[in-house]
C-alpha cells in the first residue's frame, strides 16, 4: 500500500471549513483513499473514501487531484467536537484488510 | 442502532493469566478484525476473519488466539505467552467487498497488574 504524508497538526476556527491535506504521490491505480478520525480513547471513526472522483457525504467532502497524488478532506463547518487525529490511508481494494494508520494530523478546533 | 460492541472497556490481567476480549457486531458484516494500538502509535493487525469458522494471522499474532463460531462474534484471547499485553485493543468489521471501509468499536484497554 502507498505511503501517505500528512501535516502533524492544524488549527481551525469553529464554524469555518477545515481543509486537511494528504500526499500520496506513490498511489497506484487500484488504490483507494480512506479517511478516519480518532478522538482520544475511542476507536477510529470512518469518514469517507474514494478512488478518483470527488466524494461527499453527511460528514465531509473528499477532493482527489486529477493525478491522484494528493487529496484534501474538507469539514465544511468545523465544531469543537471535530477536534481529533485525522488519518489518511491508501489501500489496495484487493488487500486482505489491513489498514495502515500513519501519524495523522491532529486538528484542533478553537472557539 | 447497528454497531460494534466491545467489552469490557477496561480490563486488568495478572501475570500468567489468559483474558478474553469480546467483540460483537449487528451490522451483518462478513469480515472482522482485531488491532492493537500502543500509545502514540498506529494500529497493528493481530487477526482477521473473512467468514465464519475461518481466520488468518495478521502482523502480530503471537501470544493471541481467536475464534469465529458465529458471524456476529469474534472474541480475542490474550494468552500468557503475550509478554507485553498492555495496549488498547480495537475490533473492526466490514462488508466483504474489497473497497468497503472498516468500522470500529470503542476499544478495550488492557493493563497488567
Amino acid at each position: 500500500d502507498a505511503k501517505t504524508t500528512q501535516p502533524p497538526s492544524m488549527d481551525c476556527a469553529e464554524g469555518r471549513a477545515a481543509n486537511l491535506p494528504c500526499n500520496h504521490s506513490t498511489i497506484s491505480g487500484n488504490e483507494y483513499v480512506y479517511w478516519y478520525r480518532q478522538i482520544h480513547s475511542q476507536g477510529p471513526q470512518y469518514i469517507i473514501h474514494g478512488l478518483k472522483n470527488n466524494e461527499t457525504n453527511e460528514m465531509a467532502s473528499l477532493i482527489i487531484t486529477e493525478d491522484r497524488k494528493s487529496s484534501t478532506l474538507i469539514l465544511p463547518h468545523a465544531t469543537l467536537r471535530d477536534t481529533a487525529v485525522y488519518y489518511c490511508i491508501v489501500r489496495v481494494a484487493s488487500n486482505t484488510g489491513k489498514l495502515i494508520f500513519g501519524q495523522g494530523t491532529t486538528l484542533q478546533v478553537k472557539p | 442502532d447497528g454497531g460494534i460492541t466491545q467489552s469490557p472497556k477496561y480490563l486488568f490481567r495478572k501475570e500468567g493469566q489468559n483474558v478474553t476480549l469480546s467483540c460483537e457486531q449487528n451490522l451483518n458484516h462478513d469480515a472482522m478484525y482485531w488491532y492493537r494500538q500502543d500509545p502514540g502509535q498506529g494500529l497493528r493487525l493481530i487477526y482477521y476473519s473473512q467468514i465464519v469458522n475461518d481466520f488468518q494471522k495478521g502482523d502480530i499474532a503471537e501470544g493471541y488466539s481467536v475464534s469465529r463460531e458465529k458471524k456476529e462474534s469474534f472474541p480475542l484471547t490474550v494468552t500468557s505467552a503475550q509478554k507485553n499485553p498492555t495496549a488498547f485493543y480495537l475490533c473492526a468489521s466490514s462488508i466483504f467487498q474489497k473497497n468497503q471501509p472498516q468500522h470500529f468499536g470503542d476499544g478495550t484497554r488492557l493493563s497488567i497488574l
